[in-house]
């Protein structure tokens, strides 16, 4: 079946520490993107692609970096310049175009101890 | 430019009666609309999109929204609410590569 698969589903992390979420889609879309989720809020751009070797910034990349060297992949990097990482990161795809929806992937809750 | 407003954070129904959660939006273009859910520590889900075909658009599991222009409106609606249906719901404004989320609202159901 397609569709997108993020792992670790939980992670645990020491402060200092860069960690890298995995974002995988078989559903042969060009765009991908980085959200990420805080309890009772609502969904923050980190990043987004929309061809091989290219991304933009959204509205909250500082600390974070990504790659997009292959289409089916789009990793996230949390660095140790992220003061407050704890979160829910979700990773989503779509066709491009005004009218694509976005798939989402089942998320990765990063924990900072 | 664009935004959206769910109008309430919270909802709470009864099992078996209505459900109404309410996005008004605005965008200087027609914009494709979208309503997703999503349950705890899940991913989020897509009820049903609008993309400027009929305004009236049925989704999965029982849900409908209208697509009211005059208002600027997309509600989202449901005859009769299941336990189930307890989640977060949030509505969507794209415009090509612009994606606006709204804040989100929390359906809880009553036995």
């Amino acid at each position: 079946d397609g569709g997108i698969t993020q792992s670790p589903k939980y992670l645990f992390r020491k402060e200092g520490q860069n960690v890298t979420l995995s974002c995988e889609q078989n559903l042969n879309h060009d765009a991908m993107y980085w959200y990420r989720q805080d309890p009772g809020q609502g969904l923050r751009l980190i990043y987004y692609s929309q061809i091989v070797n290219d991304f933009q910034k959204g509205d909250i990349a500082e600390g974070y970096s990504v790659s997009r060297e292959k289409k089916e992949s789009f990793p996230l990097t949390v660095t140790s310049a992220q003061k407050n990482p704890t979160a829910f990161y979700l990773c989503a795809s779509s066709k491009t175009g005004d009218t694509g929806e976005l798939f989402f992937g089942e998320g990765s809750r990063l924990t900072v101890l | 430019a664009q935004s959206v407003t769910q109008l309430d954070s919270h909802v709470s129904v009864s099992e078996g009666t209505p459900v109404l959660l309410r996005c008004n939006y605005s965008s200087s273009y027609s914009p494709s609309l979208f309503w997703y859910v999503q349950h705890p520590n899940k991913g989020l889900q897509l009820l049903l999109k609008y993309t400027s075909a009929a305004t009236l658009v049925k989704g999965i599991n029982g849900f409908e929204a209208e697509f009211k222009k005059s208002e600027t409106s997309f509600h989202l609606t449901k005859p009769s609410a299941h336990m189930s249906d307890a989640a977060e719901y949030f509505c969507v404004v794209r415009r090509a590569s612009k994606i606006i989320f709204g804040s989100g609202t929390r359906l809880s159901i009553r036995p």
